[in-house]
């Protein structure tokens, strides 16, 4: 079945770092992806990650994967209180080639 | 390159009342995806369009709901007799090809009175 599965809330002080977890089902998911969604508006792609590497870093963003777990991982370095947000795990599902999306996890960033 | 498009961004129906919801996809992408967003919930997949067909819409309700992506103009989101349970927002998001990253639209946000 199609299920990616996050926690609900993170919170964290400013200047610390965030780590996002989500686990996924499709272990032939070719991408996974990390979408940010700010209040009133749309997702916007974070960043993403191929199924055949187990690392990417883009800046103060870490994604780690798992294969072999099905987990996946967004770690944010020196949070700011911009980062404030909903952020989704998705992967694209290869069955019907559609993005099934977590719940998103509410980060709260304390000045 | 303008990104998704999408309208009215705030919609009010009665109970019983017919809602359709646009969405134009980036210039060159021809795959278009609607998901619904619950308050409080992530967002769950509806319907995947191309140019003309339905491609999958095993997320549809299958009464009151359709779909379409006409070979011109915006893609619909139809509601038929809409109750209150159908409040929500309304994403759409489209690629250039399937398994590609999305590009989302800011949403319709609608409210059933």
């Amino acid at each position: 079945g199609e299920d990616v599965e996050q926690s609900l809330f993170l919170s964290v002080r400013e200047g610390d770092s965030s780590v996002i977890n989500c686990t996924y089902t499709d272990s032939s998911s070719t991408y996974l992806y990390w979408y940010k969604q700010e209040p009133g508006a749309g997702l916007q792609l974070l960043t993403y990650i191929f199924s055949n590497m187990d690392m990417k870093q883009d800046q103060r963003l870490t994604v780690l994967l798992n294969k072999k777990d099905k987990h996946l991982s967004l770690r944010i370095a020196d949070t700011q209180t911009g980062d404030s947000a909903i952020y989704f795990c998705a992967e694209v599902y290869t069955g019907g080639f559609k993005t099934i999306f977590g719940a998103g996890t509410r980060l709260f960033v304390k000045a | 390159n303008a990104g998704v498009m999408q309208n009215p961004r705030h919609l009010v129906r009665r109970r019983g009342q017919e809602a359709r919801l646009r969405c134009s996809p980036m210039k060159g992408h021809s795959h278009v995806y609607w998901y619904r967003q619950l308050p409080e919930e992530g967002l769950k997949f509806m319907v995947y369009l191309q140019k003309e067909n339905i491609i999958d819409e095993s997320g549809m309700p299958k009464e009151r709901f359709s779909a379409e992506f006409p070979k011109e103009g915006p893609s619909i989101l139809r509601i038929q007799q809409v109750v209150r349970g159908d409040s929500a927002a309304y994403f759409c998001a489209s690629s250039p090809d399937s398994n590609e990253k999305l590009f989302f639209g800011s949403g319709t946000q609608l409210s059933v009175l």
